[in-house]
Order: C-alpha cells, then sequence, then structure tokens
C-alpha cells in the first residue's frame, strides 16, 4: 500500500528565507511523486510531479523538489519565500500500475512572517 | 466554466438526512475523482472514475456513501442518513490522464458539508 508522510503540520519562516518541507513516502518501488499547493479559498494546484529520470524537479512559483530513493523523500524547497507563499502543501504519491488514485499526505500549513 | 465547478459550495444538514453534492468536470476530463478534506487531516481518497465506471472506489468509508457518474461527464456523490462525523469539504477533481495516477489533477473549491 502507498502511504505519505509530512511530519510537519505548521511552519513559519521570515519573507526572503529559505523554505524546506519535508516529505516521506511508503511504497515497493519508485513511485509517482507530487506536491500540490491549496491557497486560501482556492482549489489545489500542482507545483511539480516526478516520474523518473532526474531527482531534481523545477515546479512553478520558483520551487524545486528532489527525489531520494534512499531516504524515501521528496522534501519542497524554495531558496527565497514570498508572502504569497503562505497556504497549505501537499505531498502526492502515486503508484505506477496507474490502476490507484494518489494518496495524499496531511498537509504542511506555511506561514510568511514580514 | 473553465474549471472543476461544485455545488452546493456550502451545505447544512441535520443528522440523519440525506445529501447528495455534485461535480461538473473539466470539459474532456476523462478522469474524475472525489476526495474528502476535514479539519488537520490531509486528503482522503473517496472514489476515482475513468469514464463512467469506477476502477477504485476502496475509499468509500461506509455503505451510507455512492457515487455516480453519467455520461462521462458530471458526477454526484451522496451521502445517506448523514452523521456528524461526516462533516468536512469534499473535493472534486478531473484529469486527461487515461489512468489515476499520472496526469494533473484540477480540483475545484470543494463543497463544504456540516452535520448538525
Amino acid at each position: 500500500a502507498q502511504s505519505v508522510t509530512q511530519p510537519d503540520i505548521h511552519i513559519t519562516v521570515s519573507e526572503g528565507a529559505s523554505l524546506e518541507l519535508r516529505c516521506n513516502y511508503s511504497y515497493g518501488a519508485t513511485p509517482y511523486l507530487f506536491w500540490y499547493v491549496q491557497s486560501p479559498g482556492q482549489g489545489l494546484q500542482l507545483l511539480l510531479k516526478y516520474f523518473s529520470g532526474d531527482t531534481l524537479v523545477q515546479g512553478i512559483k520558483g520551487f524545486e523538489a528532489e527525489f531520494k530513493r534512499s531516504q524515501s523523500s521528496f522534501n519542497l524547497r524554495k531558496p527565497s519565500v514570498h508572502w504569497s507563499d503562505a497556504a497549505e502543501y501537499f505531498c502526492a504519491v502515486g503508484a505506477p500500475t496507474g490502476r490507484r488514485a494518489l494518496t495524499f499526505g496531511s498537509g504542511t500549513r506555511l506561514q510568511v512572517q514580514p | 466554466g473553465a474549471g472543476v465547478s461544485q455545488s452546493p459550495s456550502n451545505k447544512v444538514t441535520e443528522k440523519g438526512k440525506d445529501v447528495e453534492l455534485r461535480c461538473d468536470p473539466i470539459s474532456g476530463h476523462t478522469a474524475l475523482y472525489w476526495y474528502r478534506q476535514s479539519l488537520g487531516q490531509g486528503l482522503e481518497f473517496l472514489i476515482y472514475f475513468q469514464g463512467n465506471s469506477a476502477p477504485d472506489k476502496s475509499g468509500l468509508p461506509s455503505d451510507r456513501f455512492s457515487a455516480e457518474r453519467t455520461g462521462g461527464s458530471v458526477s454526484t456523490l451522496t451521502i445517506q442518513r448523514t452523521q456528524q462525523e461526516d462533516s468536512a469539504v469534499y473535493l472534486c477533481a478531473s484529469s486527461l490522464a487515461g489512468t489515476a495516477n499520472t496526469g494533473e489533477l484540477f480540483f475545484g473549491e470543494g463543497s463544504r458539508l456540516t452535520v448538525l
């Protein structure tokens, strides 16, 4: 069975500081991995995804994530956070067999201080 | 509309009543998903449609929950004899992908259900 753990429920960073949101997955092989963002009053939006190949993937809004097989992790990073990045971030895992829908983590709420 | 549309946006009901939540996906999207988001929790998968069939309904929490999709488009999630623990935001998403896991999911803004 596939599962995702986001260990940080809530993170606060200062505007301009760097950001790393943690995501650990459980799956028997290399899964498909995703990060989504849910801004206040809006639906979830895809930030980036990893299927195979280069383990560092670039996404929208200046975000990137790195797949580390040895650590079963897919952490999301941004070098300099903007106030508009305040939102809830969800990591998700999908099985390459394609018969099951994505499994989402419990989310990390990001607060940005001026 | 251009995006996934869900209705109603808010629904307050009494315990024991039935409710229907509607999802109108993006035109041409063959895959449709229902998730539930409870306060302080992540997204809980409910059911996935590919066309009008549901290859994966493993997430439906009880037989009080059912969903259908007609014409490969609109989907309705029905909750019978609602309980207070059913209170949550019900999210619908659609995707162009032919499989459950590879496409970008486009989410609606959700239907917030409150059971008194």
